[in-house]
């Protein structure tokens, strides 16, 4: 089945600065990238998703890229602020496949 | 809209008794999955149900994890004879249908067996 591997486990930036979380999955069938946050006591929320016909995409200061070759995807938040300190999860699933699968999560810390 | 309801937000149960939690998805949402999160640790599937269909009971971890869900909608995970190990957040998720990727979360049960 599939394994997702996410790095680093934690985080820590100043406000402003950029953050950078990276995955890598081993199934080479997974077609679709979901990224998660979670705020302490809450549920994941979706904050970006891809799928693997596309190899970036953009929202405001958040983007995901998709390499499919190295079978890797990475989430980039530009100009941090101190309300993207939360967990973050990244997570992989195939067309037919029910479940996704997540990686095991990277506490972002953003120090005002 | 309304997103996805879990209740009880928090759960203490004592060693070897049933607890119930319940998740009520996105109206319309007719997948509904359910995920545990051991602390300070990924999501782990547990079961998926998509309409009316038999529920792909893959990722229970023992028999006595069960769910239901009636009429289409809401659905209980039920843990029988809890265990310490059962301690996590029992998360629940909903998706349009089965063609759509997409899960949306719910708040989540915190479960603690003493």
């Amino acid at each position: 089945g599939e394994n997702v591997e996410q790095h680093p486990s934690t985080l820590s930036v100043q406000e402003g600065d950029s953050a950078v979380i990276k995955c890598t999955y081993s199934d080479s069938a997974s077609n679709y990238f979901p990224w998660y946050k979670q705020e302490l006591g809450k549920g994941p929320q979706l904050i970006i998703d891809i799928r693997s016909n596309v190899g970036e995409k953009k929202d405001q200061r958040i983007a995901v890229t998709l390499n499919k070759t190295a079978k890797h995807f990475s989430l980039h938040i530009t100009e941090t602020q101190p309300e993207d300190s939360a967990v973050y999860f990244c997570a992989a699933k195939r067309t037919g496949r029910r479940a996704l699968t997540f990686g095991s999560g990277t506490r972002l810390q953003v120090q005002p | 809209g309304a997103g996805v309801s879990q209740s009880p937000s928090n759960k203490v149960t004592e060693k070897g008794k049933d607890v119930e939690l319940r998740c009520d998805p996105i109206s319309g949402h007719t997948a509904l999955y359910w995920y545990r999160q051991s602390l300070g640790q990924g999501l782990e599937f547990l079961i998926y149900f998509q309409g009316n269909s038999a529920p792909d009971k893959s990722g229970l971890p023992s028999d006595r994890f069960s769910a239901e869900r009636t009429g289409g909608s809401v659905s209980t995970l039920t843990i029988q004879r809890t265990q310490q190990e059962d301690s996590a957040v029992y998360l629940c998720a909903s998706s349009l249908d089965l063609s759509t990727d997409t899960q949306y979360f719910g708040p989540g049960t915190r479960l603690t067996v003493l």
